[in-house]
Order: structure tokens, then sequence, then C-alpha cells
């Protein structure tokens, strides 16, 4: 049973334009949720966070939108750089340091 | 650097042998996390370390899984009689606070191929 889902495996955006990963969960106990970025042979690098309290997070280029009601977040990348291609992990938590990772997403930026 | 790191960065284990996978965590954090990562899927939980407690071992898939951080710092994952669906990639993070809402830095991972 998959609590955090990202049905989209990959996705390719032109240079400049805007990214838009989605991510979809079932356990409405999940307060905390995060975007974790990792490149070929690497670890999961921390992106952005968002508390369930909020519906919006931005730092620089990137954003996260949350929707409870439809149980569903989102990140946006504006504009999107070749250097962002990666696989974006959707990653939630219900209150403990347990978090619950989705498949991934692998975004393409095509130059 | 400051990482996390995480030795040896790929292994292969012939069906049955026992492997001890090494995690150097950020100096100074007080939180370990062990996850497995099989293909084309997220990393899932298998155990935490508060120092040098394991205070949750609930995602450890078998008794044949291990894992110890006796003096706080390093921690160690051993598998014992290792089995194909061992394959994966086993990921270390630390955090630096006890408490939830903290930020786990990962290191680059454990990549495990059992033949």
């Amino acid at each position: 049973d998959q609590q955090v889902k990202q049905n989209s495996p990959s996705l390719s955006v032109q240079e400049g334009r805007i990214s838009i990963l989605n991510c979809d969960y079932t356990n409405s106990m999940f307060d905390y949720f995060l975007w974790y970025k990792k490149y070929p042979a690497e670890g999961p690098t921390f992106l952005i966070s968002i508390s369930s309290i909020k519906d919006k997070n931005e730092d620089g280029r990137f954003t996260v939108f949350l929707n409870k009601s439809a149980k569903h977040l989102s990140l946006h990348i504006v504009p999107s750089q070749p250097g962002d291609s990666a696989v974006y992990f959707c990653a939630a938590s219900a209150g403990t340091y347990k978090y619950i990772f989705g498949t991934g997403t692998r975004l393409k930026v095509l130059a | 650097g400051a990482g996390v790191s995480q030795s040896p960065r790929y292994k292969v284990a012939k069906r049955g042998q026992d492997v001890a996978l090494r995690c150097d965590p950020i100096s100074g954090h007080v939180s370990l996390f062990w996850y497995q990562q099989a293909l084309g899927q997220g990393p899932e939980f298998l155990t935490y370390f508060q120092n040098e407690a394991q205070l949750d071992k609930s995602g450890l898939p078998s008794d044949r899984f291990f894992a110890e951080r006796p003096e706080g710092s390093v921690s160690t994952l051993k598998i014992q009689r290792t089995q194909q669906e061992d394959s994966a990639v086993y990921l270390c993070a630390s955090s630096l606070g006890r408490v939830t809402y903290n930020e786990q830095f990962f290191g680059p991972g454990t990549r495990l191929t059992v033949l």
C-alpha cells in the first residue's frame, strides 16, 4: 500500500520554462512534507519542505504547494535549468522522524 | 568533506554470504537512519538510532538484518546469509536533533548486489 505516490515516472521540460512535479498521499495524519533531489551515484539532497499548517512555501526558484483537501502537493521550479535534471522524491511524515518516500520522478531539462 | 560517508560504495556478495556496510554520519549528529532503496523505488525506512540507542527497528525486513551504533557515531548495518532480494542501495542519513522535522542528510549509499 503506497502512502505517497508520484504517478509520473519522468518529465521533460525546456530550459527556462516551469517544471511541475506532483505528489499524492493517502494518510491524512501526514503533517510534514519534503522534496529531495537525487543525482546519479549520490544520496538524496534536501530541497524544500512544508508543514501542513501552510499551503505554500517558497525558496528561490522552488515553490511547494500543499492542497490538504485533495491530499496533493506539487513542486514548481521556475525557471528550469539544465542542472535541475535529476530524480525528485516527495516524502511525508506523520509527526515522527520516519519519512515515507514516493517512487520518484525523473526530470530532464532540455537546453 | 563534512557530509555523510558510506563504505563500501559497491558490494557484490554471493548468496549466503554475510556483509557489513558502514556509515560515518556528520560529526555531532545525534540521529542516524538506515534506508533501503530497491531499483525504481523510493528509500524505505529500516531503522533509527538516537546516539547509541536503537529506538526503532520496525523497518528491518528480517532477523538477518542487524544494525549497531555502539559509540553513538559510526554505524554498521550487517546482513547475514544474504539473499537475492537483499540487492538494493542502502542509504544512511543523519540529522542534528532528536526531535522530528529535522532535515535528514543522506550519504551516497552502498549498492549491494547479491548473486
